[in-house]
């Protein structure tokens, strides 16, 4: 079935780094992706989203590039603080049917001081 | 803080209990979800309610019951449930037209 994965369970960066996560999505149909970050003991708070027409969002201090040709998702974090660190979710959703997201496996990310 | 907020923030019951979890949103959202996450598998699905009628139940067990009374609250009804059901019980909601889903902090179930 389709689905959304993460590459790497873990991706320690020293304070002050830009950091990368990356996500591999399969259903070509998505029509927009969200970056969730989530926090021990909290759940996941929104970061950024894109839209399917797009191939980059910037926020503050994030940015989200979307490549629909190898249907490759990524996040980056700059000058990535202590407080950043978490597990982040990518996850996909459909205009269409159901009101649902599909997640994937969640990168850990951790910040060396 | 995202104005979803669930009770209780941890429950520990036995195979033969019968417990309810509660979510709750004031945020004039129209759709709530239930999704459970497990140790070591992606943030699944359970329930969405949209306008407070059930549009999808992806194949959960019957040992869970939803129930959607308005659009501002969301109950997950536990009965008879396995130590496999031990896991982290997330309520989101998400507004009309939006794709955002706003996620409550969660209700970590331990089955014994």
């Amino acid at each position: 079935g389709e689905s959304v994965g993460l590459h790497l369970p873990t991706l320690s960066v020293q304070e002050g780094d830009n950091s990368i996560i990356n996500c591999a999505y399969s259903n070509s149909a998505s029509d927009y992706f969200i970056w969730y970050k989530q926090e021990s003991g909290k759940g996941p708070q929104f970061i950024i989203d894109i839209r399917s027409n797009m191939d980059k969002r910037q926020g503050q201090r994030v940015t989200v590039l979307l490549n629909k040709t190898v249907k490759h998702l990524s996040l980056q974090i700059a000058a990535t603080q202590p407080g950043d660190s978490a597990v982040y979710f990518c996850a996909e959703g459909s205009d269409t049917g159901r009101r649902a997201l599909t997640f994937g496996s969640g990168t850990r990310l951790q910040v060396q001081p | 803080e995202t104005g979803v907020t669930q009770t209780p923030r941890h429950l520990v019951m036995g195979m033969t209990n019968k417990k309810s979890l509660k979510c709750e949103q004031h945020l004039g959202h129209n759709a709530m979800y239930w999704y459970k996450q497990s140790a070591k598998k992606p943030l699944e699905l359970m329930f969405v309610y949209s306008l407070e009628e059930r549009v999808e139940n992806n194949s959960v067990p019957s040992r869970f019951s939803p129930e959607c009374p308005n659009s501002s609250h969301l109950f997950l009804h536990l009965h008879t449930l396995q130590p496999e059901d031990s896991a982290l019980y997330l309520c989101a909601s998400s507004p009309p037209g939006g794709d955002e889903q706003f996620f409550g902090p969660g209700t970590r179930l331990t089955v014994l």
